[in-house]
């Protein structure tokens, strides 16, 4: 059962262009989620997260968006760099009112910013 | 201040034979959680230790996987009798409290099981 779902695999974007990464959930109980960055053979770096009391959260470049009604969240980059080229995740836990510890992650969408 | 520091990096083992994987948390962080990525898939979930506690543990197969965090010394994730599904990346990650939030990652233990 696959509570976070990142249906695009792959994302192919220009350099200084816009990079939107998408994010599904279906557990009702997630209240906090985060977006983790990831370069091959490295650990997730953590990138930006929003609570479930808010519908946007800013930091330079990164923005995500919550919209709980759909149970949809998605990462905005802008502009696109070719650094960003990584793999990102998509991440929900229960913990701010569920008490919940672990995280719950998507199976990652590789993006490509090309030249 | 270093970060989350997991070692080694890379281990070989042979089929029947055991792993251990160790995990310092950054400074100050009591609360540290293992997670296993299969090839081609997402992070799964382990097991959330704090000092000397399994807090929760819902993640770990039932059977030849045990994880520690001593008063002293780093967390251990020890698998027993190795198998090829073994195979993966294991990451460790901390944090200064539960409840999960923003966590930091190690760079992981790639375990390969021949």
């Amino acid at each position: 059962d696959q509570q976070v779902k990142q249906n695009s695999p792959s994302l192919s974007v220009q350099e200084g262009r816009i990079s939107i990464l998408n994010c599904d959930y279906t557990n009702s109980m997630f209240d906090y989620f985060l977006w983790y960055k990831k370069y091959p053979a490295e650990g997730p770096t953590f990138l930006i997260s929003i609570s479930s009391i808010k519908d946007k959260n800013e930091d330079g470049r990164f923005t995500v968006f919550l919209n709980k009604s759909a149970k949809h969240l998605s990462l905005h980059i802008v502009p696109s760099q070719p650094g960003d080229s990584a793999v990102y995740f998509c991440a929900a836990s229960d913990g701010l009112t569920g008490g919940g510890n672990k995280l719950t992650f998507g199976t990652g969408t590789q993006l490509k910013v090309e030249l | 201040n270093a970060g989350v520091m997991q070692n080694p990096r890379h281990l070989v083992r042979r089929r029947g034979q055991e792993a251990r994987l160790r995990c310092s948390p950054m400074k100050g962080h009591s609360h540290v959680y293992w997670y296993r990525q299969l090839p081609e898939e997402g992070l799964k979930f382990m097991v959330y230790l704090q000092k000397e506690n399994i807090i929760d543990e819902s993640g770990m197969p039932k059977e030849r996987f045990s994880a520690e965090f001593p008063k002293e010394g780093p967390s251990i994730l020890r698998i027993q009798q190795v198998v090829r599904g073994d195979s993966a990346a294991y990451f460790c990650a901390s944090s200064p409290r539960g409840g999960g939030e923003k966590a930091f990652f190690g760079q992981g233990t790639r375990l390969t099981v021949v």
